[in-house]
């Protein structure tokens, strides 16, 4: 089935700098990678998707990348702001027997300090 | 509802006995998911359904755990006998489908946070 490794598994950044967080995926028929952040008590929540025949999205501060032959994705956020503070998950939609749904990486922790 | 709906938002239960979990969809969402966030770990997928067809259930971990979703809308995720390994924060989710399945983000609901003792 698919695996999907993230990295950092934490990461600290001044107030005003970019935050990049990177994921891989095993399986090359994956589609659809989203990313997810979660505040603290919260559910995780849908900040930016992207589909495998486009290598870039950005809405706003936020911009994914992906690289279909590399097998790799990753989320910038540029001009942090401590609100942004929160667990990001990236995912990968699968192929195999849980074809339709999502697998997840092991998730990053964002701290931005004023 | 505005969003995806899940109680009890928290629940402790002593080893052995049997919880319930629920979770209300989005309305017009076909599609569900259960998944399952231990401390510090990612999201474990436990089981999806997809309208009228047969659930997805490769994701769970025991035959102590089951879910079901009653006309096309409420689901209730099942576990049996628990153990203290099964202390974790259970996610559900809802979307639309496509062709594709998951094609679709997820809204995912607050969690209920389980606690065995």
């Amino acid at each position: 089935g698919e695996n999907v490794e993230q990295h950092p598994s934490t990461l600290s950044v001044q107030e005003g700098d970019s935050a990049v967080i990177k994921c891989t995926y095993s399986d090359s028929a994956s589609n659809y990678f989203p990313w997810y952040k979660q505040e603290l008590g919260k559910g995780p929540q849908l900040i930016i998707d992207i589909r495998s025949n486009v290598g870039e999205k950005k809405d706003q501060r936020i911009a994914v990348t992906l690289n279909k032959t590399a097998k790799h994705f990753s989320l910038h956020i540029t001009e942090t702001q401590p609100e942004d503070s929160a667990v990001y998950f990236c995912a990968a939609l699968g192929s195999g027997n849980s074809g339709y749904a999502l697998n997840f990486g092991k998730g990053t922790s964002l701290l931005v300090t004023p | 509802g505005a969003g995806v709906s899940q109680s009890p938002s928290n629940k402790v239960t002593e080893k052995g006995k049997d919880v319930e979990l629920r979770c209300d969809p989005i309305s017009g969402h076909t599609a569900l998911y259960w998944y399952r966030q231990s401390l510090g770990q990612g999201l474990e997928f436990l089981i999806y359904f997809q309208g009228n067809s047969a659930p997805d259930k490769s994701g769970l971990p025991s035959d102590r755990f089951s879910a079901e979703r009653t006309g096309g809308s409420v689901s209730t995720l099942t576990i049996q006998r628990t153990q203290q390994e099964d202390s974790a924060v259970y996610l559900c989710a809802s979307s639309l489908a496509s062709s594709t399945g998951g094609a679709y983000g997820y809204t995912f609901g607050s969690g209920t946070r389980l606690t065995v003792v």
